[in-house]
């Protein structure tokens, strides 16, 4: 059974920092590329980064790029997302997420989402 | 950006009735890579559908996708009471992939 499990979610002042994990078990994390998706309180869905299987890609949305690191710990089986320069609008439920993409996407493929955690919610305020 | 919006907002059926879900694209989404999910309060989504059309696995076969181009549906005949939840359709044919804003299917 798959399990995707996010943690260290909380309240933080603008300007600081958080750091994100998401345990995984019952796949082969070490094969999988991982996601983080954050939902804004009653908003829709949101991507914000992606780690390669390797760990040697990664990528971010605008909103997040230069504040937000993304890694992983296959030893650990765990995905981190480290959040510095936190503003009010980082407030939201951030879940992660394995990667699936379609096998003829040829070389233009992008992600679609198999398996998600319950997600850790992260208030930014003053 | 390809923009989806998915209508209506809000669905009000009952145990039993079919649900027809929209979700339209801005334009054309590449070889119909579209997928939806459904989420349930203080769940993170489930994958439902991907490539349109395709369940995912475990998903009942109640639960249809349909259509091409820039033109989505996500129809659930014999509605059950676990099916009442949020509903979102994502396209990634084209970066950045982007998800609709959700349809929320409630009890009437």
């Amino acid at each position: 059974q798959v399990q995707l499990v996010e943690s260290g979610g909380g309240v933080v002042q603008p300007g600081r920092s958080l750091r994100l994990s998401c345990a995984v078990s019952g796949l082969t994390f070490s094969r999988s590329a991982m996601h983080w998706v954050r939902q804004a309180p009653g908003k829709g869905l949101e991507w914000v980064a992606v780690i390669s299987f390797n760990g040697n890609n990664k990528y971010y949305a605008n909103s997040v790029k230069g504040r937000f690191t993304i890694s992983r710990d296959d030893s650990k089986n765990t995905l981190y997302l480290q959040m510095d320069s936190l503003r009010p609008d980082d407030t939201a439920v951030y879940f992660c997420a394995k990667e699936e993409m379609s096998p003829d996407c040829g070389g233009d493929c992008y992600p679609y989402f198999d398996y998600w955690g319950q997600g850790t919610l992260v208030i930014v305020s003053s | 950006e390809i923009v989806l919006t998915q209508s209506p907002g809000t669905l009000s059926l009952s145990p039993g009735e079919r649900a027809t879900l929209s979700c339209r694209a801005t334009q054309s989404v590449r070889s119909n890579y579209l997928a939806w999910y459904q989420q349930k309060p203080g769940q993170g989504p489930r994958l439902l559908i991907y490539g349109a059309s395709s369940g995912a696995t475990g998903v009942p076969d109640r639960f249809r996708g349909s259509g091409s181009g820039t033109d989505f549906t996500l129809t659930i005949n014999r509605l059950e009471p676990e099916d009442f939840a949020v509903y979102y359709c994502q396209q990634y044919g084209t970066s950045p992939i982007t998800f609709g804003q959700g349809t929320r299917l409630d009890i009437k």
